[in-house]
């Protein structure tokens, strides 16, 4: 089945403790991205990745960092994690062919950040 | 740069009736346009696409949009709303002169009042 696994689903952290998120798809997609989803604010960019080792930032990359070791994994890093962080988090990834996300998105299910 | 503006939060309909969600959007260049569906505690899928060709585009669930290049709208329709499409809305925008980037817009909650 075609998926974008993100884990954990949940997550309680305290401010300072660094984290990772991962990110894992199975269709060999060249494009994936993390967004970060507010009330009222729709869902933001925060990095992007449009094939191995290629990373650039989104609209909101501070506080976090990412690599692409493998076309299939995207870790997301907060190395300090800070209380304005709290947020739902979400993977997506797309074919690409070098335009981006001119395909499909395919997402993952999500991780619901808390840091306290 | 582009953006992509969801005219009205929160849309209420009854069972029934006709839905229509408002997406409108900016760019410099010809856009590619997607909705997606969010339901509760789970990812966003995609509804349907617009990318070249026919304006109206038909997708899952019965939903349809039409895309109006003289407007620069893309909004979304279906005729008779069902419970289960009690939902949030995305909207989103991708241009390929941008890296491929795709922006969304900041949602659309329908609520259906049975």
């Amino acid at each position: 089945e075609a998926q974008v696994t993100q884990n954990p689903r949940y997550l309680i952290t305290v401010t300072g403790k660094k984290l990772t998120v991962t990110c894992s798809q199975n269709m060999n997609h060249e494009y994936m991205s993390w967004y970060r989803q507010d009330p009222g604010l729709g869902l933001r960019q925060i990095y992007y990745s449009m094939n191995v080792e290629v990373t650039d930032k989104g609209d909101v990359p501070e506080g976090y960092k990412v690599s692409r070791k493998e076309k299939r994994n995207f870790p997301l890093i907060l190395e300090s994690p800070s209380p304005n962080q709290t947020s739902l988090y979400f993977c997506a990834s797309s074919l690409g062919q070098g335009g981006g996300m001119n395909t499909e998105a395919f997402f993952g299910q999500g991780t619901r950040l808390t840091v306290v | 740069a582009q953006s992509v503006t969801q005219l009205g939060s929160h849309v209420s309909v009854s069972e029934g009736a006709l839905v229509l969600l408002r997406c409108n959007y900016s760019s410099s260049v010809p856009p590619y346009l997607f909705w997606y569906v969010q339901y509760p505690n789970q990812g966003l899928q995609l509804l349907l696409k617009y990318t070249t060709g026919a304006t109206l585009v038909k997708g899952i669930n019965g939903f349809e949009a039409e895309f109006k290049k003289s407007e620069t709208s893309f909004h979304l329709t279906k005729p008779s709303a069902h419970m289960s499409d009690a939902a949030e809305y995305f909207c989103a925008v991708t241009v390929n002169t941008n890296a491929g980037k795709s922006t969304f817009g900041d949602g659309t909650t329908l609520t259906v009042k049975p």
